[in-house]
């Protein structure tokens, strides 16, 4: 069965840490790997990551996928209080995205 | 450039009541998914829809159907409703044609709560 798991499944820091989030899958016919931030409703996009070793980086947000060892992990510098939210990981497999549970990222200033 | 909306965005139903979600995709795109999300877990498949027909389903039983129309907008319907039905209900986006991507852009969901 198909399952995509993320650790931890809640983390607490303070402002100007540097936090690192974990997904892991077992999906057949992989196709690709997403990271979400979820703060109220929608989840709002954030990477996709298809080639292993290949860094993507948006402003304090970096991720990196190793289709090897079949993990991605979503990195945040500086936190801010503004990047309390879920971080949700989900991998494109045929035509759907399976998810995981999410991580609850909580920044206290 | 419009995102996806989805109507209505909060419910109140009750057991056995039948209920109806619409969605509009993002501009330019063409593929509709549901998904369910309950409290505190990732979001659920329910289903695709491409080209006005549903493409593949996720492990959700008959009483969840959908449709899509020529304009690729698409309605979600659940049958005799059952307490655990409540969920935050999203509508994703998606292009499957020339320039395919996994990327699926997300509405604001409805909030649908069974008593």
């Amino acid at each position: 069965e198909d399952k995509v798991v993320q650790s931890p499944l809640s983390l607490v820091v303070h402002e100007g840490d540097t936090v690192t989030l974990n997904c892991s899958y077992e999906v057949t016919n992989f196709r690709s790997l997403l990271w979400y931030k979820q703060e109220k409703k929608a989840p709002t996009f954030l990477f996709m990551l298809t080639s292993s070793g290949i860094e993507k980086k948006s402003g304090r947000l970096s991720s990196i996928l190793d289709n090897k060892e079949l993990f991605s992990i979503l990195n945040i510098t500086a936190t801010q209080t503004g990047d309390s939210a879920v971080y949700l990981c989900a991998v494109g497999s045929n035509y759907q995205l399976i998810w995981g549970a999410g991580t609850k990222l909580i920044i206290k200033p | 450039d419009a995102g996806v909306t989805q109507s209505p965005t909060h419910l109140i139903k009750t057991r056995g009541q039948q209920v109806t979600l619409r969605c509009s995709p993002k501009s330019g795109h063409d593929t509709v998914s549901w998904y369910q999300q309950a409290l505190g877990q990732g979001p659920q498949f329910i289903f695709q829809y491409y080209e006005e027909e549903e493409r593949q389903r996720g492990n959700f039983p008959d009483r969840f159907s959908g449709h899509q129309f020529p304009n690729y907008s698409s309605e979600l319907n659940v049958n005799a409703l059952l307490l655990g039905d409540s969920a935050l209900y999203l509508c994703a986006s998606s292009l499957e044609g020339v320039g395919r991507s996994d990327t699926q852009y997300f509405g604001p969901g409805t909030r649908l709560t069974v008593l």
